[in-house]
């Protein structure tokens, strides 16, 4: 079953600004998980959170974590042409084997 | 370069083909999956191996058959697909299942089209 839901599933942005994209999810997790995916080809992972953290730094990444919400958001700081790409979360559960993906967001630039 | 290497990169079959998708991954991980993304539609897991072991089939129709010969080597064997079966095949590989609190690499994936 679909277990994450980004929001929202299209984001176009200019050059310096900051991109936000959220996630939310229906069932308890292990961790949650960002991908980006240039169009056509593989999945890069970005950058994981466990379920006992709240927020999560990495580059110009910023990612957060709510799970009394079941949510969470990446922020993508100073957006820059070359990180147009669709991103996705992705959930691991309890239990499961599963990482478990959304439909994703598109971000895109304005020219 | 992830580590993940699927050949081919693009493949067309008929309905009544057989052949054979590749994925070899050089990072000394113990897991590995196929994925299935269709156009507008969430990723869908299909099989999950962990230590070579098959731990996970999603309800995957019999026509796709994974087999796990060694820790790097990952098929997904094809045969009397539909055309609703076209999409791009993801291979990926994680050092434990990803529930463990590890990160999943993906290979370039194989853009399957039945015609």
């Amino acid at each position: 079953s679909q277990q994450g839901e980004e929001d929202p599933q299209a984001l176009s942005i200019q050059e310096g600004e900051n991109a936000t994209m959220n996630c939310s999810y229906k069932t308890s997790i292990n961790n949650l998980q960002w991908y980006r995916q240039n169009s056509g080809r593989g999945l890069v992972h970005l950058i994981l959170i466990r379920s006992n953290e709240r927020e999560k730094h990495s580059g110009r990444l910023r990612v957060t974590l709510d799970t009394s919400k079941k949510s969470s958001s990446l922020l993508i700081t100073a957006f820059r042409a070359a990180d147009t790409a669709s991103y996705f979360c992705a959930t691991a559960g309890a239990g499961s084997y599963q990482l478990t993906f959304g439909k994703g967001t598109k971000l895109s630039v304005i020219p | 370069e992830t580590g993940v290497t699927q050949t081919p990169r693009h493949l067309v079959m008929g309905m009544t083909n057989k052949k054979s998708l590749k994925c070899e991954q050089h990072l000394g991980h113990n897991a590995m999956y196929w994925y299935k993304q269709s156009a507008k539609k969430p990723l869908e897991l299909m099989f999950v191996y962990s230590l070579e072991e098959r731990v996970e089939n999603n309800s995957v129709p019999s026509r796709f058959s994974p087999e796990c010969p060694n820790s790097s080597h990952l098929f997904l064997h094809l045969h009397t697909l539909q055309p609703e079966d076209s999409a791009l095949y993801l291979c990926a590989s994680s050092q434990d299942p990803v529930v463990m609190n590890t990160e999943a690499f993906f290979g370039q994936g194989t853009r399957l089209t039945v015609v």
